[in-house]
């Protein structure tokens, strides 16, 4: 597979321990933003969104976190798998706009 | 439910040639999306359709690129002529408006374009 980039931050967690991944995002009128997960050689997986009326949400083991204030995502992945290592990207829009911004993403490894 | 359809999966061609890339987005979705993904640039938006019509092309590097979607269940993006700069993994994704505001985006499994 492809690989998302050489020089992404990596987060390296021993398998189930939680992990934290964040976000910061610019534009301040931004109201939906998503998690995506990418693994090797496959296009990006929805994980969960959360739109800014809300600052928590709680997926399946996941839960995104959302501070307008100082305009911070952040992922938070329980007991955390093996199967959970891949690139990790947030992405925002706006109300009106369907395209998405993509953060730059970050690597997660789950150490076994 | 099949997903975002892509193809070819792999495309290796030469300098100068045209490359054509495929997607049928899933049924009963009225957006697409295509974006672009390489390590030094991440992933970035090129064009997006809304009902069949291109709604925000200003991500598209240059002339030498284009996009159609004829319709509802198919979409094309063509490079002529291609140079090795253009290689990378190409997405489309496609979303449903049917609900007031912003919606996921599904992605497909991607073209990695591969220009000699």
């Amino acid at each position: 597979g492809e690989s998302v980039g050489l020089h992404l931050p990596t987060l390296s967690v021993q398998e189930g321990d939680n992990s934290i991944i964040n976000c910061a995002y610019s534009n301040s009128a931004s109201d939906y933003f998503i998690w995506y997960k990418q693994e090797s050689g496959k296009g990006p997986q929805f994980i969960i969104d959360i739109r800014s009326n809300m600052d928590k949400r709680q997926g399946q083991r996941v839960t995104v976190l959302l501070n307008k204030t100082v305009k911070h995502l952040s992922l938070q992945i329980a007991a955390t798998q093996p199967g959970d290592s891949a690139v990790y990207f947030c992405a925002e829009t706006y109300t009106g706009r369907r395209a998405l911004t993509f953060g730059s993403g970050t690597r997660l490894q789950v150490q076994p | 439910d099949a997903g975002v359809i892509q193809s070819p999966r792999h495309e290796v061609t030469e300098m100068g040639q045209e490359v054509t890339l495929r997607c049928k987005p899933i049924s009963g979705h009225n957006s697409l999306f295509w974006y672009r993904q390489t390590m030094m640039r991440g992933l970035e938006l090129l064009i997006y359709f809304n009902n069949n019509v291109p709604i925000d092309d200003s991500g598209m590097p240059e002339d030498r690129f284009s996009a159609k979607m004829p319709n509802a269940s198919f979409s094309t993006l063509k490079i002529q002529p291609s140079e090795p700069r253009d290689s990378a993994v190409y997405f489309c994704a496609s979303s449903s408006t049917a609900r007031t505001g912003a919606d996921t985006q599904y992605f497909g499994p991607g073209t990695r374009l591969t220009v000699l």
